[in-house]
């Protein structure tokens, strides 16, 4: 089953706005992942934050994690035309650490 | 930074015929490759984690006789879809798992780009 679950499904947005997306999940985690994904393509690796984390910045990326929400949220500033994709968060399964169970994500649209 | 190789990208059969797909990861060793699958407008569903040198595990719902799976080596593992039928039309993308230091049992997801697969 499904264990992260993101918000919003669906987000549309001017180029050069900021995009927040969020995700909350269900059991303890060590870490917390985030990925794109562009149509009919595979995953790209965004950014990875640990439990004892509770903020991390990757270019324009800003992940936060509260561990006692259990939810995340990614932050994308002056967002550009090439981040329109789908986001997904990604935590380990509690059956195994290393398996990670992908959320819905949410598919992000920016308009030039 | 880490590339995995997918391949094919797409693949168009007929029913009843067989698909390989394989996925390779190019700068880095992996024991460990997951397989998905990803329906449109979906997510993606662990289908088996692939270990090398020893069999695969299936995600329940998962035909292992319909989805073989091999990890030979460290770096190269296959799915097969065997007598494929149009239900099996699918995106299937596999990752392999760098380990991280420092962080004792996880590590960091290389995605393929994926392989369409259309079952005529």
């Amino acid at each position: 089953s499904q264990q992260g679950e993101e918000d919003p499904q669906a987000l549309s947005i001017q180029e050069g706005e900021n995009a927040t997306m969020n995700c909350s999940y269900k059991t303890s985690i060590n870490n917390l992942q985030w990925y794109r994904q562009n149509s009919g393509r595979g995953l790209v690796h965004l950014i990875l934050i640990r439990s004892n984390e509770r903020e991390k910045h990757s270019g324009r990326l800003r992940v936060t994690l509260d561990t006692s929400k259990k939810s995340s949220s990614l932050l994308i500033t002056a967002s550009r035309a090439a981040d329109t994709a789908s986001y997904f968060c990604a935590t380990p399964n509690s059956g195994g650490y290393q398996k990670v169970t992908f959320g819905t994500g949410t598919k992000l649209q920016v308009i030039p | 930074g880490a590339v995995v190789s997918q391949h094919p990208s797409w693949v168009i059969c007929k029913s009843g015929t067989s698909v390989k797909i394989e996925c390779r990861s190019l700068d880095f060793q992996a024991t460990t490759m997951f397989w998905y699958r990803q329906f449109p407008k979906q997510s993606l569903m662990l289908m088996a984690t692939s270990n090398e040198g020893s069999k695969a595990t299936y995600e329940q719902g998962v035909e292992k006789d319909k989805f073989l799976i091999n990890h030979a080596s460290l770096t190269l593992s296959t799915l097969t879809v065997t007598s494929a039928h149009p239900e099996d039309s699918s995106f299937y993308i596999c990752s392999a798992l760098r380990l991280l230091t420092g962080l004792r049992g996880t590590g960091e997801l290389f995605f393929g780009e994926g392989s369409r697969l259309t079952v005529l």
